[in-house]
C-alpha cells in the first residue's frame, strides 16, 4: 500500500519569505501525487498535481512543486509567502492504475503561520 | 454546478443510533469518496467508488456501510454510532480522461458528526 510522510506538523515564516513544505511518499511504482491546502473551517482545495513528464508542476496561488523520484519526495515551494496562504496543506499520493487510482492516500498536513 | 453537496452540515447522535450522511456531485465523475478528518491524522479514507455498483474499502472501513446505486449519489451509513466516530466527514469526486489520468479529488464542505 502506499503512504505519505509530511515531516513537519508546524511552520512559521516570515510573509514575503519563500517556502518549501516537505513530502515523502512511499509507492512501488510512480505514483500520482498531489497538493491540497485547507483553511480553517472549509474543504479541501487542490493545488496541483503530477501524473508524469515533466518533474517540476505548476499550480494556482504561485505554488510549484517538484517531483524527485531519487528521493521519493515531492515538495511544495512558494517564492513569496502573503499573510492569506496561512492555512493547512496536504500531500496526497495516489496508485496509477485502473480501479485503484480512487484510493487516494493523504498525509497527515503541515500547519503553515505566516509572521507579519 | 454546485459542485459536491454534502448534508447535514452538522450532526449530534447518541451512541448506537444509525444515520446516512449524503452526498451528491453534478460533475458526472465517476470516482467519488468518504474521508474522515481527526486532529492531526490527516484525512483517512473510509470508502471509495470508481463508478456505480462499484465500491471498496479505505484505510477505515469498520463501522461504515456505502452504497453506489447511481453516478450522483455516495452516501455513507453509520450502523451504530460510537464516540470513535466523532469527526469531520468529507464527501470528494473525481474524474479520469484520456490514458486514464486520476485528476484528483474536488470536496465537499464536509460534515461536522458528534456522537455522544
Amino acid at each position: 500500500a502506499q503512504s505519505v510522510t509530511q515531516p513537519d506538523i508546524h511552520i512559521t515564516v516570515s510573509e514575503g519569505a519563500s517556502l518549501e513544505l516537505r513530502c515523502n511518499y512511499s509507492y512501488g511504482a510512480t505514483p500520482y501525487l498531489f497538493w491540497y491546502v485547507q483553511s480553517p473551517g472549509q474543504g479541501l482545495q487542490l493545488l496541483l498535481k503530477y501524473f508524469s513528464g515533466d518533474t517540476l508542476v505548476q499550480g494556482i496561488k504561485g505554488f510549484e512543486a517538484e517531483f524527485k523520484r531519487s528521493q521519493s519526495s515531492f515538495n511544495l515551494r512558494k517564492p513569496s509567502v502573503h499573510w492569506s496562504d496561512a492555512a493547512e496543506y496536504f500531500c496526497a499520493v495516489g496508485k496509477n492504475y485502473g480501479g485503484s487510482q480512487g484510493n487516494l492516500i493523504f498525509g497527515k498536513g503541515t500547519k503553515l503561520s505566516v509572521k507579519p | 454546478n454546485a459542485g459536491v453537496t454534502q448534508t447535514p452540515k452538522f450532526q449530534v447522535l447518541k451512541t448506537g443510533q444509525s444515520m446516512t450522511l449524503q452526498c451528491a456531485q453534478d460533475m458526472n465523475h465517476e470516482y467519488m469518496s468518504w474521508y474522515r478528518q481527526d486532529p492531526g491524522m490527516g484525512l483517512r479514507l473510509i470508502h471509495y467508488s470508481v463508478g456505480a455498483g462499484i465500491t471498496d474499502q479505505g484505510e477505515v472501513p469498520n463501522g461504515y456501510n456505502v452504497s453506489r446505486s447511481t453516478t450522483e449519489d455516495f452516501p455513507l451509513r453509520l450502523l451504530s454510532a460510537a464516540p470513535s466516530q466523532t469527526s469531520v466527514y468529507f464527501c470528494a469526486s473525481s474524474y479520469s480522461k484520456g490514458t486514464g489520468n486520476f485528476y484528483g479529488y474536488t470536496f465537499g464542505s464536509g460534515t461536522r458528526l458528534t456522537v455522544v
